[in-house]
């Protein structure tokens, strides 16, 4: 089993729709996780951060984290098609050796005008 | 502000040529340094991490090398390029605490 599960999409979907990314991982002893977005030939950008279970909002983006059943989430709201890239989850350990974070494979979301 | 550098965005090279890509970071002290290398469909693929000047650690057996010559810059190289070394390579930074990675870029390598 992959310490990390993204499904790769593609995703497309209209302007102004919902959208819903999500990884699912094995390892319990993950605490902090992340979603990058990464815009065609760039370089991944840190999009949202959060620390153990719970929901973090930022603007149109929702970062949720279900530690219980191992399940993070990411919902875009009133999508763009600025917001067309993939998505990458990540996330790491506490303590300890915390310089490697764990990527997902990426969701490629496409946004249709 | 921190900021990180890589060169070059492109790159073509015959197999068996050497290679060096650099990255280097502004605006910060002793950071975590790493070198990623994305393939399609395959993700992200850690090769080389370094915690301070002349600490490397490898992810995997290749044919890639790193080193870290000073606290801010980190080099990947190959003495000779296999095809399959194509890819677009990452460098990234962390600081303390987990906070997540900055990245540069990228290079895109094509070897022929």
């Amino acid at each position: 089993q992959k310490e990390v599960e993204q499904d790769p999409g593609p995703l497309s979907v209209p302007e102004g729709a919902i959208v819903s990314l999500n990884c699912t991982y094995s390892n319990s002893a993950f605490q902090y996780f992340m979603w990058y977005r990464q815009y065609s030939r760039k370089g991944p950008e840190l999009l949202m951060y959060t620390y153990s279970s719970g929901n973090k909002e930022d603007g149109r983006f929702t970062a949720q984290v279900d530690k219980s059943s191992k399940y993070i989430s990411l919902f875009i709201r009133d999508s763009q098609p600025s917001d067309s890239a993939t998505y990458l989850c990540a996330m790491t350990r506490s303590g300890g050796s915390n310089y490697k974070l764990t990527f997902g494979k990426g969701t490629l979301l496409t946004v249709n005008p | 502000s921190q900021t990180i550098h890589q060169w070059p965005a492109t790159l073509v090279q015959p197999v068996g040529s050497p290679l060096s890509l650099e990255c280097t970071v502004e605006g910060t002290s002793n950071p975590n340094l790493y070198w990623y290398r994305q393939a399609a469909g395959r993700g992200l693929q850690l090769l080389f991490y370094s915690v301070g000047i002349g600490q490397i650690s490898s992810e995997v057996p290749q044919n890639l090398s790193a080193s870290r010559p000073q606290d801010r810059q980190f080099i990947l190289s190959s003495k000779k390029l296999l095809l399959s070394d194509s890819g677009f390579y990452l460098c990234a930074w962390s600081g303390t605490g987990n906070y997540g990675y900055t990245f540069g870029s990228g290079t895109r390598l094509t070897v022929v």
